[in-house]
Order: structure tokens, then C-alpha cells, then sequence
């Protein structure tokens, strides 16, 4: 248990579902990333909030959008998704300037 | 640009040593290691801040050449829980904070 719970832990989706996911931390930190991790690729940063601000987007496509309100809680609605979208989604969070991160388990998402 | 890391997989037998490697193009401020077994989030292993330093627990430990933009992660006597993916992650000069670059990962297999 590493103080970052994720929900749902799988999900599949069409096309054209609406869809959001959830990742929660207990631990008290300042700053929470959304990653994606596909087959056989690193783990991309998708987006990073801190102190409730979003500080990096890295050109992520519109149909994922990001929400969060407040330190505690971070969102990703997901709207229109493609097939290529299909991976994990991992939520961290962390304390401060050292930056060591605490991940969830991770959402299982497949898109069909 | 993310780090390269290497090998990609490795395959070893209970008690047997492991170096992975992890290398940027970048000058480095830190660089963190990380583990993920198979269906968990990834976990924490260690983080180095300065150029030469090396830290370590049990029998894992890692090392930081600043001059080289390098890390290595070296596993001694390995044991069956040793198995899993690990992840470097880096941060580099100028960064505007709160972001890590991961690698690809290297697939570590202990057998009995």
C-alpha cells in the first residue's frame, strides 16, 4: 500500500464514451502526475499539478483532460478516446523538491 | 529526452549479481531508481543527488557519475523478489521542478 489509491483499477471504453478516472493520496504531498505506461515504452509524463496548478501538459491530445481539486485528489476525463490510448495510467504523488514519487496501481484501460 | 537504459532484460539465477545502467545526454541533478512487479505500482528504491555518490540497502545499491551522466543499480546475491522492471528516472539542470524523465526500463527474471 503505498498512499495513492486509484479507481478504478480496469476499465473498458468505446470510442465515444465519456469516461474519468480517479487516483486519491493520503500522504500530505504538494504535487500529483498523471503517466501513461504502454507496451514495451517508458513511462511518459502526461501531466503534473502542483499546489493544485497544473506545471507541465507535454502536448497531450485535448481528449484527456485533467482535473485537480485539490491536493488530495486528481482526475483525467477522457473523452473520444482512440484505440492507441489503450495502456495504464498511473497516478504519483510527491512531497516536495526531492521529488520522490509514490505511485498507485495503476488503471488498466483499454479502449475498443 | 529520456535516459537510456541497458540491458533491457536480464535473466539470473538466485545469488547472482546484476549491474543495470542508465545514461543521459543530459547533465544530471539526480537521478532515481525504481521497481515495478508485475500488476503493482511502481516502488521507490533510492534516490542520488551528487556526482560520486552511491547509497545502497540490503544488498541493492547504486551508483552516480555526475561527469559521465550516468547511474548504475547493482543487485548482489540475488533473491527470487529481486524480479520485476526497473526504472531509472532523471532530473536534469534547468528543470523547472517536479518532473522526471524515466527510462525505458530493464526487465530483471530471478529463477531458483
Amino acid at each position: 500500500e503505498t498512499g495513492v489509491t486509484q479507481t478504478p483499477r480496469h476499465l473498458v471504453m468505446g470510442m465515444t464514451n465519456k469516461k474519468s478516472l480517479k487516483c486519491e493520496q493520503h500522504l500530505g504531498h504538494n504535487a500529483m502526475y498523471w503517466y501513461k505506461q504502454s507496451a514495451k515504452k517508458p513511462l511518459e509524463l502526461m501531466f503534473v499539478y502542483s499546489l493544485e496548478e497544473r506545471v507541465e501538459n507535454n502536448s497531450v491530445p485535448s481528449r484527456f483532460s485533467p482535473e485537480c481539486p485539490n491536493s488530495s485528489h486528481l482526475f483525467l476525463h477522457l473523452h473520444t478516446l482512440q484505440p492507441e490510448d489503450s495502456a495504464l495510467y498511473l497516478c504519483a504523488s510527491s512531497p516536495g523538491r526531492k521529488n520522490i514519487q509514490y505511485f498507485g496501481a495503476g488503471t488498466r484501460l483499454s479502449v475498443l | 529526452q529520456q535516459p537510456v537504459q541497458s540491458p533491457q532484460a536480464v535473466i539470473l539465477r538466485e545469488g547472482e549479481d546484476a549491474v543495470i545502467n542508465c545514461s543521459s545526454s543530459k547533465a544530471l541533478y539526480s537521478v532515481h531508481w525504481y521497481r515495478q512487479k508485475h500488476g503493482e505500482a511502481p516502488v521507490f528504491l533510492m534516490i542520488l543527488l551528487k556526482g560520486g555518490e552511491q547509497k545502497g540497502h540490503d544488498k541493492i545499491s547504486a551508483s552516480f557519475n555526475e561527469k559521465k551522466q550516468q547511474s548504475s543499480l547493482y543487485l548482489t546475491a540475488s533473491q527470487l523478489s529481486y524480479s520485476g522492471t526497473y526504472f531509472c528516472g532523471t532530473e536534469v539542470y534547468g528543470n523547472a521542478g517536479n518532473m522526471l524523465t524515466f527510462g525505458g526500463g530493464t526487465r530483471l527474471m530471478v529463477k531458483p
